[in-house]
């Protein structure tokens, strides 16, 4: 268990509202990333952070924001939903195992985003 | 723009049947990660392959890495009930990104 949580589970908003999405973990790993998984498109990388305030973008980055102000704690953050933003939203964090092209992503459960 | 094709997209097997599921790239990765999710839960790793060729087994399941590093496969033998789920693999990118494959939905009858 690599002690990732994410927060809602759940949730429902409203054309143009904006949304934060939570992910926590509890044993300090430095790599985090958000991806969003679509049927017939696989997980599909938003954005990632390699460090306190370091992040990037990934593939599908319009429309989202991160933060990240603790090694613990990485935010998405729709500024203003879409319908096209309905989705399940998964963290996870890369396990660092010497190599970093080799180590394993730990997943959190995912949010699942409806936007109405 | 680096992209995984899994094939099938779906399968739907009787148990006790083999299956292999495909995973192509034009790219090279540096490794390729192999990962089953199940509904209302995140990917769970399965396997690391890295070097072009290498052969990894899990219990039934098979793994190989092709030999250029582009595109890989996974054999189950005799499947079970228990092996359903959807399966991804995933291309490493560098150190920090990890490019996913668009997914096969295995799903095995009893």
């Amino acid at each position: 268990d690599a002690g990732i949580t994410q927060s809602p589970r759940h949730k429902v908003t409203e054309t143009g509202t904006p949304v934060t999405l939570r992910c926590h973990q509890t044993e300090n790993h430095r790599y985090m990333y958000w991806y969003r998984q679509d049927p017939g498109h696989g997980l599909r990388l938003i954005h990632y952070s390699y460090g306190v305030k370091d992040t990037d973008k990934g593939e599908v980055s319009d429309g989202y924001s991160v933060s990240r102000s603790k090694t613990e704690d990485f935010l998405l953050t729709l500024e203003s939903a879409t319908s096209s933003q309905t989705s399940v939203y998964f963290c996870a964090i890369k396990e660092w195992t010497g190599t970093g092209y080799n180590s394993p992503l730990h997943f959190g459960n995912g949010t699942r985003l409806t936007v109405t | 723009t680096q992209l995984l094709e899994q094939s099938p997209q779906f399968l739907s097997i009787q148990e006790g049947e083999n299956l292999t599921v495909y995973c192509n790239s034009s790219s090279v990765f540096s490794s390729l990660q192999w990962y089953r999710q199940e509904p209302g839960e995140g990917p769970v790793l399965l396997v690391t392959v890295v070097t072009g060729g290498e052969v990894k087994k899990l219990k039934r399941l098979t793994f190989q890495f092709g030999d250029a590093r582009k595109d890989s496969s996974l054999h189950i033998t005799a499947a079970q009930p228990g092996d359903t789920g959807l399966y991804l693999c995933a291309g490493s990118a560098g150190t920090y990104k990890y490019i996913f494959g668009t997914g096969t939905r295995l799903k095995v009858l009893a």
